[in-house]
This record gives C-alpha cells, sequence and structure tokens, in this order.
C-alpha cells in the first residue's frame, strides 16, 4: 500500500497570502495524485487531478505540481473560502487508492 | 449532474452488519462509471473501502475485503455496501462516490452519512 505524507499538518496564513501544502507518496506514483477541498460537514471536494489539471470551476488561484514522489499543492491570494482541510489522493495503485492524512489551512 | 445520496441505519451494534445504499440521480448507474465507497473516521481518515462497475466487477480494499460486498441495483438506478461483523473502529462517515472509468479520482461525493457501532 503506497502511505501518502502531507505537511504541514496545520498552516496558519492570513487572507492575501499563499499557502503552499506538500504530499509525498512512498514510491513512486507517476503524476496520479489528486487533491481534495473539505470543509466541515461537508464531503471533500475535487480541486487537482494528475498533479497539475484544475476540475470544473476551480479557480485559477489553485495550482498543482510535482510528479514521482514530490508533489505541491498551491494556493495564491488566499481567499476567506479557502480555509479548510486539503488532501491528496494517490491514483497509482490498486488496490488501494490511499489518502494523506490532511492539511489544515487556517486564518492566522 | 450526477448527484449521491447515502441512506441507511445510523447506529449498528457490535458485530453486527452495517448496510447502506447509494441512490443515483441524474444520470444512469449504468454508465461508464465505477461507484465507490469511501468513509472518513477520526483515527485512520479517509480509507477508500472499494468500488464496483455497472457490469458487476469490483475492486476491494484488501484490508476489508473478508468483511464486504459492494452490490448493484440497476432497476432501482442504486448501489450498496455490506459489512459484515462490524466493530468500534467501524465508527466513520460513509461516503458514496463517482470515479469515471479512465480516471483515478474521485469526481463526485454524496454528503455522507454518519454510521455509529455501539450497544
Amino acid at each position: 500500500e503506497i502511505v501518502l505524507t502531507q505537511s504541514p499538518a496545520t498552516l496558519s496564513l492570513s487572507p492575501g497570502e499563499s499557502a503552499t501544502l506538500s504530499c509525498r507518496a512512498s514510491q513512486s506514483i507517476h503524476n496520479y495524485l489528486a487533491w481534495y477541498q473539505q470543509k466541515p460537514g461537508q464531503a471533500p471536494r475535487l480541486l487537482i487531478y494528475d498533479a497539475s489539471t484544475r476540475a470544473a470551476g476551480i479557480p485559477a488561484r489553485f495550482s498543482g505540481s510535482g510528479s514521482g514522489t514530490d508533489f505541491t499543492l498551491t494556493i495564491s491570494n488566499l481567499e476567506p473560502e479557502d480555509f479548510a482541510v486539503y488532501y491528496c489522493q494517490q491514483g497509482s495503485n490498486w488496490p488501494p487508492y490511499t489518502f494523506g492524512q490532511g492539511t489544515k489551512l487556517e486564518i492566522k | 449532474q450526477v448527484q449521491l445520496q447515502e441512506s441507511g441505519p445510523g447506529l449498528v451494534e457490535p458485530s453486527g452488519t452495517l448496510s447502506l445504499t447509494c441512490a443515483v440521480s441524474g444520470g444512469s448507474i449504468s454508465s461508464t462509471n465505477w461507484w465507490s465507497w469511501v468513509r472518513q473516521s477520526p483515527g485512520k481518515g479517509l480509507e477508500y473501502i472499494g468500488e464496483i462497475y455497472q457490469s458487476g466487477s469490483t475492486n476491494y480494499n484488501p484490508s476489508l475485503k473478508t468483511r464486504i460486498i459492494i452490490s448493484v441495483d440497476k432497476s432501482k438506478n442504486q448501489f450498496s455496501l455490506t459489512m459484515r461483523s462490524v466493530t468500534a473502529a467501524d465508527t466513520a462517515v460513509y461516503y458514496c462516490a463517482r470515479r469515471s472509468w479512465g480516471r483515478n479520482y474521485v469526481e463526485s461525493w454524496g454528503q455522507g452519512t454518519l454510521v455509529a457501532v455501539s450497544s
């Protein structure tokens, strides 16, 4: 099973700043990585797939990069609605697809 | 836009059987999608349980494989999860979800349903 490690666990920033979230895989997953956003009481929402492709309706301030084992989600010019928990998920190796433990982006 | 809605008991007794159903609306369950179950608990985070294709082909998480069955009911446009011999560790929010054929990520999710295992 591929293990995904996200860092940091918590990131405290202010609106208008930029956020950089990391996801590291225990072995190469090529570019088969997705990012999700989850707000309290809601299901996760797909942001990025194939490491760098934004899902439909996702603002351009969200961008993804990386390949192999190291991946980054960057959120530029943070808006108040961006403060949430972010998860990465690998789609390289089934079974099973696995998720990272999450990064909480909180308002400083 | 395909929408998903979970239903089922919110409380299951230890050693009992958990049964959930996901109703699919706005599209056919016979379309080219994998219909999935994902759960989320404080202790284990997000965990992919398994999935089924409209043909009946399934993929199960090896850690749960001996206890689960995922099935599809085309006449009702829904799919189901059955998990036997549950323990407190199975307490979680259970989501049904959709993954398109050829894609390796979840494109849409149900709202989730909390299932507690307790006597």
